[in-house]
């Protein structure tokens, strides 16, 4: 079945940068967009971007620009998100989800991924 | 950006209860309107799309509707393992904006 399986946890120091993988099971990597969404501590769901893997063409969420880059490698079949100069309160759950529709994208996530919390802490 | 909102942020109910959360878009977004659960500790899952379409394998207790700016989404009798964390999240346009979510807790 269509399963999306994260890296683990980072503790990263202010200023630094991480990034987040992707790996996706069960399916055609590059047939599906993928997104990002962020959650807070106690907070509500953040979508921060989607990568079209067959392209590589990303669209980011303007909070973010600058500072996050999306990514894929489709000869494993993972997706990335690397987001730099991070701050306190980038601490999060990182998500990436699937959309489940073959281009044109319907902007619905399923599945989603496990998770991959980022805490940022000097 | 399109704002979601998502009312009310939480409430309580009992086993059997009927529950209806309202989202409402600040611009005209179709049907584009998807529900998601999550409980605690866990990734967000995916309950009904296209505003009234139920995803496959979730149960027919879930329901939504609506269409343009206002939705509703109903669980008809609600069940233990109902009491969670419900957003909506509108997929019109990007960026993709979420309500702020409704807690379900037992009364």
């Amino acid at each position: 079945q269509v399963q999306l399986v994260q890296s683990g946890a980072e503790v990263k120091k202010p200023g630094a940068s991480v990034k987040v993988s992707c790996k996706a099971f069960g399916y055609t990597f590059t047939g599906y967009y993928m997104h990002w969404v962020r959650q807070a501590p106690g907070q509500g769901l953040e979508w921060m971007g989607r990568i079209n893997p067959n392209s590589g063409v990303t669209n980011y969420a303007q909070k973010f620009q600058g500072r996050v880059t999306m990514t894929r490698d489709t000869s494993i079949s993972t997706a990335y998100m690397e987001l730099s100069r991070l701050r306190s309160d980038d601490t999060a759950v990182y998500y990436c989800a699937r959309d489940p529709s073959t281009p044109p994208p319907r902007e619905i996530l399923d599945p989603w991924g496990q998770g991959t919390l980022v805490t940022v802490s000097s | 950006d399109i704002q979601m909102t998502q009312s009310p942020s939480s409430l309580s109910a009992s086993v059997g209860d009927r529950v209806t959360i309202t989202c409402r878009a600040s611009q005209n977004i179709n049907s584009y309107l998807s529900w998601y659960q999550q409980k605690p500790g866990k990734a967000p899952k995916l309950l009904i799309y296209a505003a009234s379409s139920l995803q496959s394998g979730v149960p027919s207790r879930f329901s939504g509707s609506g269409s343009g700016t206002d939705f509703t989404f109903t669980i008809s009798s609600l069940q233990p393992e109902d009491f969670t964390t419900y957003y909506c999240q509108q997929s019109y346009s990007i960026p993709l904006t979420f309500g702020g979510g409704t807690k379900v807790e037992i009364k």
